[in-house]
């Protein structure tokens, strides 16, 4: 069961637009901490997308985008293209009673039609 | 470039110990703190626990505390992960992965991250 919970699935035409959903709760994402995005393409590491909720690192095309409000965060992909056929995954930090650290959700696989 | 190269995969017995290499290269490995993240076969990822290699400090998950140990050597800009008394669970890729940590405006993320290390545990 992970901390985040986003859709075990989505798909999508080429050429149109997806979003990816994430919510957290007042322990996380909703205590302020911003919320990350990674894509993994199958048999391999985990690479940054989005960081800060809506930042692009170098080399991400602008068709992913990202925001949050309150206890979720969103990840928007326009313009589908076969290549982003991957799982991916939001992350943010939780501190609670029961300690603080770094969670996940348990990942959304997108499947281009 | 930054760049976290790990060491290769494992086969352990239940109840035995595996340890992990990350070597990192391109960057100033004592300023920036390491963590090891897993995903067993099929899931999703899962932290486990990361240290700063200048203050030698380890923290862990609290799934994972009194069974996991992080280290780092700063001689060699390596990270280990070792993780005792091995069960079928802990099947899983084990990455090393760099943090970018801003605690005054609540950002914790990851910006690099290792191949991974694929550890099977059967008997």
């Amino acid at each position: 069961q992970s901390v985040l919970t986003q859709p075990p699935s989505v798909s999508g035409a080429p050429g149109q637009r997806v979003t990816i959903s994430c919510t957290g709760s007042s322990s996380n994402i909703g205590a302020g901490y911003d919320v990350h995005w990674y894509q993994q393409l199958p048999g391999t590491a985990p690479k940054l997308l989005i960081y800060g909720n809506s930042n692009r690192p170098s080399g991400v095309p602008d068709r992913f985008s990202g925001s949050k409000s309150g206890t979720s965060a969103s990840l928007a992909i326009s313009g589908l293209q076969a290549e982003d056929e991957a799982d991916y995954y939001c992350q943010s930090y939780d501190s609670s009673l029961s300690g603080s650290g770094w969670v996940f959700g348990g990942g959304t696989k997108l499947t281009v039609l | 470039q930054v760049q976290l190269v790990q060491s290769g995969a494992e086969v352990k017995k239940p109840g035995s110990s595996v340890k992990v290499s990350c070597k990192a290269s391109g960057g100033t490995f004592s300023s920036y703190a390491i963590s090891w993240v897993r995903q067993a076969p099929g899931q999703g990822l899962e932290w486990m626990g990361g240290i700063i290699p200048i203050f030698g400090t380890a923290n862990y998950a609290q799934k994972f505390q009194g069974r996991v140990t992080i280290t780092a050597d700063e001689s060699t800009s390596t990270a280990y992960m070792e993780l005792s008394s091995l069960r079928s669970e802990d099947t899983a890729v084990y990455y090393c992965a760099r943090e970018v940590t801003m605690i005054a405006e609540g950002i914790y993320y990851f910006d690099y991250w290792g191949q991974g290390t694929l550890v099977t545990v059967s008997s």
